[in-house]
């Protein structure tokens, strides 16, 4: 159980163009989803909080209008880099929540993550 | 001073050693989290504390809250266990976010 899907895996895309992607809770609802990224040899940044039908919060330096996030439903987030630029380029990798409290709720469960190269 | 500091940074071992990494912190959090990410990127959790001890196979990890210092320990270490290994902390307050460590970088030889 507890598992999350990242899609795609990898995509390499042009300057200026924009990618979409998805996160999803395969097997729990999840009110929160986390979105972090990760360039070589340092460690994860939160770059912003997904709560289900609400906006997202973007962690200071994150620009909210070049990424930007959706969360329509308990199973799915989506981030959207908007006119990638190449140093865009980087790791990115989502987590989920479970929405039960009690002690699972400080768990968070990764997905594989999205390695994206902006050329 | 990052918020949550591992060590050591990198760990060369060879098979069969015991291995000690280290994670202190320096804020309030609610959880203690170890992670495993291998060089696929992909990362795996392997405890979530918040007391005592916790142990799953040949890893263990303990958390002293008093002292706000966690060690995450691999008995018998193998090549697989290869991988970069993060001590993360869940921040007090409704959104829970993690604060991570740098990693410490674990490579265990033949």
């Amino acid at each position: 159980g507890a598992v999350v899907s990242q899609h795609p895996s990898w995509v390499i895309c042009k300057s200026g163009t924009s990618v979409k992607i998805e996160c999803r809770s395969l097997d729990f609802q999840a009110t929160t989803m986390f979105w972090y990224r990760q360039f070589p040899k340092q460690s994860l940044m939160l770059m912003a909080t997904s709560n289900e039908g609400s906006k997202a919060t973007y962690e200071q330096g994150v620009e909210k209008d070049k990424f930007l996030i959706n969360h329509a439903s308990l199973t799915l987030s989506t981030l959207t880099v908007t006119s990638a630029h190449p140093e865009d380029s980087s790791f990115y990798i989502c987590s989920a929540r479970d929405w039960l409290g009690g002690s699972s709720y400080n768990e968070q469960f990764f997905g594989p993550g999205t390695r994206l190269t902006v050329l | 001073k990052n918020e949550v500091e591992q060590s050591p940074q990198n760990l060369t071992a060879q098979e069969g050693e015991f291995i000690t990494i280290n994670c202190s912190y320096s804020v309030g959090i609610s959880a203690l989290h170890w992670l495993q990410q291998h060089p696929g990127g992909g990362i795996v959790s392997l405890f979530m504390l918040s007391s005592g001890k916790k142990k799953h196979g040949r890893l263990i990890a303990t958390i002293n809250i008093q002292e706000k210092h966690s060690s995450l320990h691999i008995t018998a270490s193998h090549p697989r266990d290869s991988a970069v290994y993060i001590c993360a902390g869940t921040t007090r307050g409704s959104q829970g976010n993690l604060i991570f460590g740098k990693g410490t970088k674990l490579s265990v030889k033949p």
